[in-house]
């Protein structure tokens, strides 16, 4: 089924940095969101971005959408050991007003 | 604390025996989802309930079945497992069954088929 990308597939910095990941997709979409999974334990939403947003800020996470590109980038300044997870993109799908269309996640580590 | 929880966070069972899943939630949400993740991979949609209207995604085997008798409780059974079944089953609810709802996933249960 169709399925958003995330780059890269796995981030690794040193804490205190900042980490960036991207989410492109092939439709026009409403809105996207993102999610972060510690090992093995559910999803957990960080925060939705609507089509007509370029920007948007909870806490340390920035995200931006550009949908000319098709593509989504989310920002954690200031990186904690905490952060350490995989992080999930999800938008709406074409002719379902429901289903979510995943990206593969990027591993994120933090390295103290 | 409102919360989408699920039993047991780990369930082994053999090739070929029926095993159920359950997930409960006290969000008194609507929809209730079932997924299927595979190591690094993205969540797979099995089925939702919208109230008590089952849904049952185009993909998803017949060995996968759902319940949900009350709005509080969903169960997932899983008629015959087999190998390629070992994965984590997510539940997750939504106020409304809209893609641009937040889900509120439980932790999961892992299920290794032996």
């Amino acid at each position: 089924s169709q399925q958003g990308e995330e780059d890269p597939q796995a981030l690794s910095i040193q804490e205190g940095e900042n980490a960036t990941m991207n989410c492109s997709y092939k439709t026009s979409i409403n809105n996207l969101q993102w999610y972060r999974q510690n090992s093995g334990r559910g999803l957990v939403h960080l925060i939705l971005i609507r089509s007509n947003e370029r920007e948007k800020h909870s806490g340390r996470l920035r995200v931006t959408l550009d949908t000319s590109k098709k593509s989504s980038s989310l920002l954690i300044t200031a990186s904690r050991a905490a952060d350490t997870a995989s992080y999930f993109c999800a938008t709406d799908a074409m002719g379902s007003n429901y289903q979510l269309i995943w990206g593969a996640g990027t591993k994120l580590i933090i390295k103290p | 604390d409102a919360m989408v929880i699920q039993n047991p966070r780990y369930q082994v069972t053999q090739f070929g025996k029926p095993v159920t899943l359950s997930c409960s939630q006290t969000l008194n949400h609507n929809v209730m989802y079932w997924y299927q993740q595979k190591s690094s991979q993205a969540p797979k949609l099995l089925f939702h309930y919208y109230d008590k209207d089952f849904n049952n995604e185009a993909d998803t085997p017949d060995n996968f079945q759902s319940r949900r008798p009350n709005t509080s409780f969903c169960f997932l059974d899983i008629r015959s497992p087999g190998l390629g079944d070992a994965a984590m089953y997510l539940c997750a609810t939504g106020r409304r069954r809209l893609a641009g709802e937040t889900q509120y996933f439980g932790p999961g249960t892992r299920l290794l088929v032996l």
